[in-house]
């Protein structure tokens, strides 16, 4: 099992251009997560989907973020336009749904700089 | 709204030492989960150890151990025998209702000392 996969690992882009984010959760977990961590605000979920369907988007923090997960296997987290307040680190997480004896697996986590 | 808090923002502890990170949690679920996470400064979020609200002996994974009281409402995390490798931070969250959400505590900064 390779476990959640996420790219680009580092991302430096200026403001206002678009960034992508990608996420590959482990096969078979119904639930993928967005985080985003920063040293003033920790961890904040940013929206989380269930077998593909997006179920509570409310931490994502303005219009500008979007996230789409359009098969079983993979889900993105788009921000358009970048701000140099969106650098932080975000991770994608899966559950399988079904017990949490072992919680959440995490990525590795996308350290996102906007200059 | 429910909030978790780890009151050690940092700890320094000697190696071999036995640590515990404090962490007690605002609740009006009956059922609900507990879990701490270890991030070193490699950045990945590991998980460590659950606990089960009516889970009845307290959960253990190696020389992690977690100290329910539900009472108290706290779920204190013991680390017997302390590594080099245990300095990270550690969280520590709460599953609301299906566990699908985690709430999160500020973290603890570890630092064992040689």
């Amino acid at each position: 099992d390779a476990g959640v996969i996420q790219s680009p690992r580092h991302e430096v882009t200026e403001m206002g251009q678009e960034v992508t984010l990608r996420c590959k959760p482990i096969s078979g977990h119904d639930y993928l997560f967005w985080y985003r961590q920063t040293m003033m605000r920790g961890l904040e979920l940013l929206i989380y989907f269930n077998n593909n369907v997006p179920i509570d988007d409310s931490g994502m923090p303005e219009d500008r973020f979007s996230a789409k997960m359009p098969n079983a296997s993979f889900s993105t987290l788009k921000i358009q336009p970048s701000e140099p307040r969106d650098s932080a680190v975000y991770f994608c997480a899966s559950s399988p749904g079904t017990g949490f004896i072992r919680g959440y697996t995490f990525g590795s986590g996308t350290r996102l700089t906007v200059v | 709204a429910q909030k978790i808090t780890q009151t050690q923002p940092g700890m320094f502890v000697q190696e071999k030492e036995a640590v515990t990170l404090d962490c007690t949690y605002d609740t009006s679920d009956q059922s609900y989960g507990l879990f701490w996470y270890k991030q070193p400064s490699s950045g990945e979020m590991i998980f460590l150890i659950y606990q089960g609200s009516y889970d009845e002996q307290n959960a253990t994974e190696g020389r992690y151990s977690l100290n329910f009281q539900k009472a108290r409402k706290s779920a204190n995390l013991v680390i017997s025998a302390s590594q080099l490798g245990d300095s990270a931070m550690y969280f520590c969250a709460k599953g609301t209702g299906s566990n699908y959400q985690l709430i999160w505590g500020a973290g603890t900064k570890l630092i064992i000392k040689p």
